[in-house]
Parts: C-alpha cells; sequence; structure tokens
C-alpha cells in the first residue's frame, strides 16, 4: 500500500519568514495530494491541494509543488504568521482499487514565534 | 452549509464498557471515513463507507470495534469492551465522489 514520509517533525520559524514542508510517497498511481492543516482541539482543515496533472499551485501565502517523477510534493508557506502555528499534515490519494482512501504523513508542528 | 457533525465531543469511560461515537455527514457526500488520532500512531484510517457500503475495514484494530452506516446520513462506531489503550481522539470525514475530504471535529475518548 500507498506510504507517506513527512519531514520536518517540527520546523520552529520567525514571524516573516517561509516555511517548507516536504512529502514523499511510494505509490506511483497515487494523483491527489492535499494538504491539512490541524489547530489545537479541531479536526484537520484542507488548506489546499495538488492533482498529478499539476506541477504548482498557489493559493496567497500558501503554494504546493509536486514533482511526480521523483514522488515528492512540497508546502511553502510565506510571509508566516502566527496564527499560522498548527500542525500541517500532508496525504496522498491513489486509484483503482484504492480509491478513496487517503495515506497521511506523521505531521509538522509549525511554530511561528512573533 | 453544516459540516460534519460529531458527537459527543468528549467521552469518559470505564475499562470495560460499551461506547458508541456518532458521525452525521456533510448533506450529498456518498463517502464516510473514520480515523483514530494518537501521538504514538498519527492519523489512522480505520474505515471508510461508499454509498452506505463498507468498503475497506482493515484498519480495524480487532474485533472489539464495529462501524455501521444505517443510512447515508448517519454513522456509528463502537466500541465493545473499551480498553485504555483505546483512548484518542476519533474523528469522521466525508466526501462527495472524489477525494476532498472533510473532517468533523472529534471525539476525545479517554478510558480509565
Amino acid at each position: 500500500g500507498e506510504n507517506v514520509e513527512q519531514h520536518p517533525s517540527t520546523l520552529s520559524v520567525q514571524e516573516g519568514d517561509s516555511a517548507v514542508i516536504k512529502c514523499t510517497y511510494s505509490d506511483s498511481a497515487s494523483n491527489y495530494f492535499p494538504w491539512y492543516k490541524q489547530e489545537l482541539g479541531k479536526g484537520p482543515q484542507l488548506i489546499i491541494d495538488i492533482r498529478s496533472n499539476v506541477g504548482e499551485k498557489k493559493d496567497q501565502r500558501i503554494a504546493v509543488t509536486l514533482n511526480k517523477t521523483a514522488k515528492h510534493f512540497s508546502l511553502h508557506i510565506t510571509e508566516t504568521q502566527p496564527e499560522d502555528s498548527a500542525v500541517y499534515f500532508c496525504a496522498a490519494h491513489a486509484g483503482g482499487t484504492s480509491y478513496g482512501k487517503l495515506t497521511f504523513g506523521q505531521g509538522t508542528i509549525l511554530t511561528v514565534h512573533p | 452549509d453544516a459540516g460534519v457533525i460529531q458527537s459527543p465531543r468528549h467521552e469518559v469511560t470505564e475499562m470495560g464498557q460499551e461506547v458508541t461515537l456518532r458521525c452525521k455527514p456533510i448533506s450529498g457526500h456518498d463517502y464516510l471515513f473514520w480515523y483514530r488520532q494518537t501521538m504514538m500512531r498519527g492519523l489512522e484510517l480505520l474505515i471508510y463507507f461508499n454509498n452506505n457500503v463498507p468498503i475497506d475495514d482493515s484498519g480495524m484494530p480487532e474485533d472489539r470495534f464495529s462501524a455501521k452506516m444505517p443510512n447515508a446520513s448517519f454513522s456509528t462506531l463502537k466500541i465493545q469492551p473499551s480498553e485504555p489503550r483505546d483512548s484518542a481522539v476519533y474523528f469522521c470525514a466525508s466526501s462527495l465522489v472524489s477525494d476532498t475530504q472533510y473532517f468533523g471535529p472529534g471525539t476525545r475518548l479517554t478510558v480509565l
């Protein structure tokens, strides 16, 4: 089955700096890669996603890049703010018989210091 | 639009008791997922349904866990008997046809 590795496990930045979180996946059939943000006491919330026919997608201060050849994708947050502090999860979705099933990375705890 | 609704939000029970967690997916969504989150194991998919039919329950830890979806707007996850190692946050998520999953607020379960 699919395996998703996420790095780093913790990331500490100063307000205004950029943050980058990287994930690799194992199943070349995976075709959808969402990123979730989870704040304390809440469920994961989708912040951005990318599909295998696109190399990069941007939404204001966040962007995601995908390299299908290398089987890795990354989340980029620019001009970080204290409210960006949370746990971020990447995930990969494979088609075929696993349709509908997401495999999550282990999460990155992002702390943005004012 | 209401999101995914879960109840209860918190549950404290004693070992050996039956626990039932409830989920109402987003109206019109045809996939429903149950996850468990712990510090040690992260987010684990337990089971998921498509059009009320269980598709993959390979993540269900053992026979003490069971899940049902009697109709498109309601699902339950039951643990009987509960054990302290079942303590975790349980999330329900739903999606429409494709792959974008929307999570509920979770149920924090503590088994003493």
